[in-house]
């Protein structure tokens, strides 16, 4: 069936860091690919989405790119904030459109 | 505008009560998700409608769990008989639509503990 493996964290990095948190897939047919933040406290939020192959996402900063060959959708950030401190999440919408998978999420912490 | 509104924010329960939890998605919203996060983990799906069917209640861990959606917008979901295996986040979403590029939005979530 359809899932998502995502890196274990927790990642720690000083401010204005590179980061890249990784996410792979497994599916039938063609997914669309998303990423979710949750900052402490508050629900899931969208950051950011990509519907086919080779789309790029991104939001604040951060960017996904969707890659079919190597089934990845990982998340990058060029300059890291201690704002960025919350919980990552990939997840995969089938291509029925029926179910969302989510990975188990990252959790960030950026340090001043 | 109104995002998805999800109550109790908290709700403590000993363990054999029943327990409601409600969800008000975003108006308009065809699909409505119900799911369950534990500490430390990433959403597991437990059920969704559209409109007022349920389409799909595989997730559901046992017949303690039920939800209904009678006018195709709030839903409850509701646990008979709580276990302390049963504390958890429990996230209620809405989508648009069936199409593929809708993605969830999340309300805040009920924080359940049974003691």
């Amino acid at each position: 069936g359809d899932s998502v493996t995502q890196m274990e964290g927790p990642v720690t990095l000083s401010e204005e860091a590179f980061l890249t948190i990784n996410c792979t897939y497994t599916a039938t047919g063609y997914p669309s690919l998303f990423w979710y933040v949750q900052y402490p406290g508050e629900g899931l939020q969208l950051l950011l989405k990509a519907t086919k192959a080779d789309d790029k996402g991104s939001n604040k900063g951060f960017e996904a790119t969707y890659r079919k060959e190597t089934t990845s959708f990982h998340l990058e950030k060029g300059s890291v904030q201690v704002s960025d401190s919350a919980v990552y999440f990939c997840a995969l919408r089938g291509y029925t459109g029926n179910q969302f998978y989510f990975g188990t999420g990252t959790s960030l912490t950026v340090i001043p | 505008g109104a995002g998805v509104s999800q109550s109790p924010r908290y709700k403590v329960t000993k363990r054999g009560q029943d327990v409601a939890l409600r969800c008000d998605p975003i108006s308009g919203h065809v699909s409505l998700y119900w799911y369950r996060q534990a500490l430390g983990q990433g959403p597991e799906f437990l059920t969704y409608f559209n409109y007022e069917a349920q389409q799909d209640k595989s997730g559901l861990p046992n017949d303690r769990f039920s939800a209904e959606r009678p006018e195709g917008s709030i839903s409850t979901l509701t646990i008979q008989r709580t276990e302390q295996r049963d504390s958890a986040m429990y996230r209620c979403a809405s989508s648009p639509g069936r199409g593929l590029v809708s993605p969830l939005h999340f309300g805040n979530g009920t924080r359940l503990t049974v003691t």
